[in-house]
Formats: C-alpha cells, sequence, structure tokens
C-alpha cells in the first residue's frame, strides 16, 4: 500500500523559531492534509490542498501541495508554546479510494520557552 | 462547521465487559466514518471504513467480530468492542467525512479505553 515518510520525527525548539516539516510520499496523491492532535484528543485539521503548486495559509501556518503530488510541507512561524503538539500529514486519492487517507507517522513539536 | 463527536471520552471496566463507543458528526452528513487505533506516541492505524447502510470494510488482521461496526444512519456510527480485554485497551479515534470526492476527514476527540 501507499506510504508516507514524514520528517523530522520530533523538533525541540525555541519560542519564536519557525518550523518546517514535510512529507513524501512514492506515489501520488490529489489532496494533502495536515493536523494537528494534542495528548488525549483527536486530530484537528489545520489545512486541506487541493492542487499541485497550491499554497495555502493558515494564520501562521503555510503549507504547500508538491507539484510532483507526491509531497507536501508544512511551516510554522513564530512558534508559541501553544503549538506543541503532534503534526501528522495525510494524502487522499479521494472517492476511488473509498475516501480513506495514508497518514504519516507525525512531527512531534516541543516548544521551549 | 465539520463537528464530529465521539462518546465516551474515556472507559474503564472489567475484563469480559463490551464496550460501546459512539461517532456522531453534528453539522453534516457523512456517508463514510473511519475507526482507527492509536498506541501511545504511534501513528493513527486504520481498523475499519465505515458505510451508511452497508457492512464495514475491515483492515487487514482486525477482528470483524471482536469489533463490531454499524452505521445505521448518516450521522452516526458505532464500534462495539465485544468481550474487550487488557490487550485491547488502547485510544480509538472515529472519523468522518462529508459527501464529495475531495473532502478531508474530520476526527473526534478519541476514545480512551481501559480493561482490567
Amino acid at each position: 500500500g501507499q506510504q508516507l515518510n514524514q520528517s523530522p520525527q520530533s523538533m525541540f525548539i525555541q519560542e519564536g523559531e519557525d518550523v518546517s516539516m514535510n512529507c513524501t510520499s512514492s506515489s501520488i496523491f490529489n489532496t494533502w492534509l495536515w493536523y494537528k492532535q494534542d495528548p488525549g484528543e483527536g486530530p484537528v485539521l489545520l489545512i486541506a490542498l487541493y492542487k499541485a503548486g497550491e499554497l495555502t495559509s493558515n494564520g501562521r501556518l503555510t503549507a504547500q501541495f508538491g507539484i510532483t503530488r507526491k509531497d507536501s510541507f508544512l511551516n510554522i512561524s513564530a512558534s508559541i508554546p501553544s503549538d506543541v503538539g503532534i503534526y501528522f500529514c495525510a494524502g487522499q486519492l479521494g472517492n476511488t479510494n473509498a475516501g480513506k487517507s495514508t497518514f504519516g507517522d507525525g512531527t512531534t513539536l516541543t516548544v521551549k520557552p | 462547521g465539520a463537528v464530529v463527536s465521539q462518546h465516551p471520552s474515556r472507559v474503564i471496566c472489567k475484563s469480559g465487559t463490551s464496550v460501546k463507543i459512539e461517532c456522531r458528526s453534528l453539522d453534516f452528513q457523512a456517508t463514510t466514518m473511519f475507526w482507527y487505533r492509536q498506541f501511545p506516541k504511534q501513528s493513527l492505524m486504520l481498523m475499519a471504513t465505515s458505510n451508511e447502510g452497508s457492512k464495514a470494510t475491515y483492515e487487514q488482521g482486525v477482528e470483524k467480530d471482536k469489533f463490531l461496526i454499524n452505521h445505521a444512519s448518516l450521522t452516526l456510527s458505532t464500534l462495539t468492542v465485544t468481550s474487550a480485554h487488557p490487550e485491547d485497551s488502547s485510544f480509538y479515534i472515529c472519523s468522518a467525512r462529508d459527501l464529495g470526492p475531495k473532502q478531508p476527514q474530520h476526527f473526534g476527540d478519541g476514545t480512551r479505553l481501559s480493561i482490567l
């Protein structure tokens, strides 16, 4: 089946720093999604990308759908303590795959005040 | 919009008990819902795809008779862990998709299941 390689696995940064994480796949996706999960809760959708090359922002978050449709990155600018959590990328083919998403293994972000 | 409610948030029960978890899409209709299991510090492991009005599709290695799924309406899917044992203890999360080819999944807040 399809697999996503998400990196880095974990990051320890100082408050105020920028963060970048990415996902790559050996096969293409039609949709890329980025989620954040806080401890003991379900993932929350941050950004959805629907077209190759698309660059979308949500506040301090920016994500891009790679031109090849096999990768995506998420940037967080000027990090703050509440950015702490696990970030997951997910790729979707759409209804052709019953709407399933393939998830990366997550990037655990720690922000030091 | 796109709110998914999962209940209960935490269950502690004795071995041999059956536990039912509900997943509701509150402000949209979901023909497809998904059930995941998550172990500590790991990613989401898809257990099954729940289809409204039809049988669920289970992933390889997931026991159908152990994890019963019912998707009786466009807004409700249930997962029943039958005769639960300590090894079934885990964090279970549901998600739901709105109608349409590119709709993302929206997740519930998860259920922490602890079997004594």
